[in-house]
This record gives structure tokens, sequence and C-alpha cells, in this order.
């Protein structure tokens, strides 16, 4: 768990706020991933970055607003959100260059609730 | 047809025993294949990964993977009430310049003392 480090780990938050989410990797990795996950339902990947370009961006509403300042940090910046869009987030690192996709690691995620 | 498949469970078994955790997957490119481990309100946790048909082991755990059928499984022997959890089955798929993991729903485990 301390590999990768996410910040806040619980966040509320009205529909017209704005807040950013962090995550953090100590493990040398080259690629981050957002993913969210709902009760009940499997994780989705939401962005990816690799080599802190982004690879993927897999059809999120653009109240959703991913920013990755390095290979170390990744940010996901939230405004006007949704009650729907309560969830975990889950921040992830994984190493690859041309292939950034194999064996990743999980932040412990923030609990967000939208009110 | 869903991208990944598992049992939805929850499964449950008697400690000391032999669980076994099924997934089937759709992409017949996949060729990595991963099992997570999920404590209730924590994150998931890589436990195994498999590349070739056959199986793996690593302690108490065996992945067994069949490319053929499109089948990977993940056992536990000698269960013990700490691997009570959900088991996440993620197949990596090619997609674009590299690939991306499809996680399952999950297998909730329940291991009884």
């Amino acid at each position: 768990e301390t590999g990768v480090t996410q910040t806040p780990r619980h966040l509320v938050m009205g529909m017209t706020n704005k807040k950013s989410l962090k995550c953090e990797q100590h493990l040398g990795h080259n690629a981050m991933y957002w993913y969210k996950q709902s009760a009940k339902k499997p994780l989705e990947l939401m962005f990816v970055y690799s080599l802190e370009e982004r690879v993927e961006n897999n059809s999120v509403p653009s109240r959703f607003s991913p920013e990755c300042p390095n290979s170390s940090h990744l940010f996901l910046h939230l405004h006007t959100l949704q009650p729907e869009d309560s969830a975990l987030y889950l921040c992830a690192s994984s190493q690859g260059t041309s292939r950034p996709w194999g064996e990743q690691y999980f932040g412990p995620g923030t609990r967000l609730t939208v009110t | 047809q869903k991208e990944v498949e598992q049992n939805s469970g929850p499964l449950s078994v008697p400690e000391g025993a032999i669980a076994s955790l099924n997934c089937t997957y759709s992409d017949r490119g996949s060729q990595s294949f991963f099992w997570y481990r999920q404590y209730s309100g924590k994150s998931p946790e890589l436990i195994m990964s498999i590349y070739s048909n056959g199986d793996k082991e690593d302690g108490r755990f065996t992945a067994q993977l069949n490319k053929a059928s499109q089948y990977v499984s993940l056992l536990i022997r000698d269960s013990q009430p700490s691997d009570s959890a959900t088991y996440l089955c993620a197949p990596k798929v090619i997609y674009n310049q590299g690939g991306k993991l499809i996680f399952g729903q999950g297998t909730e485990l329940s291991v009884k003392p």
C-alpha cells in the first residue's frame, strides 16, 4: 500500500464544488492509471498515462479531468459532479514503455461521495 | 457476452479446504492474466500473474491457464479465514499501442473456521 499513495482517502463534495484527487507512486514506474469502482460493478478504467502522455481516455465525462505532471504524480480534477459519480476512485501504476500495461499496483483509493 | 465472467459467489469453504475460483474471457488475443485480491473496504492487491498455458504455483496459490478454452482459474490450498475476500480476474487485452486490463466482477470467497 505504501508504494502508491492517494489523498484524500475520503471526500464529500457538493455538485457545484471543484476538488482534486492526488496520486503518487514510489515504485519507479512509468505508467499510471485512474479507475472507478462502483458498488457491485467491475473496475472501470478511466485514464492511462504512459511516460506522462495520456494514452487512454475511456469515454469519461468531461467533468473528470486528469493531469500527469511527471511519472510519479497523477491528479484527477473534479467539477460539477453528479450523485452517480459517488464511488471508490483508485490509482494504479505499472512498469513498461511500449507496453505499459503490465502488472499494476493499486493505491488505497479515495472514497468519493457527491451530495 | 461479458468480456470477463467469474462465478459471482459468494463461495463458502471450510478452513483447510481447497477454494477454486474460475474465470472465462472473450478476447482470444489475451496473453497475460492477473489475479487480484480485494478485502472489503480496501484496494485490489496483485497476488498472481500467469502468461503461459498450464499451472503456476506460488505458495498456497496455483493459477491455471487454458488459452484454447479461454479459461483461467485460481486454486487456494489450505484455505484460511484470512483468505476471505473478493478475487478479481483480469486478462490483458490488446488495445491501441499496448493493451489494458479488463476486470471481472469478482468472486467473493468466505472461509469458515
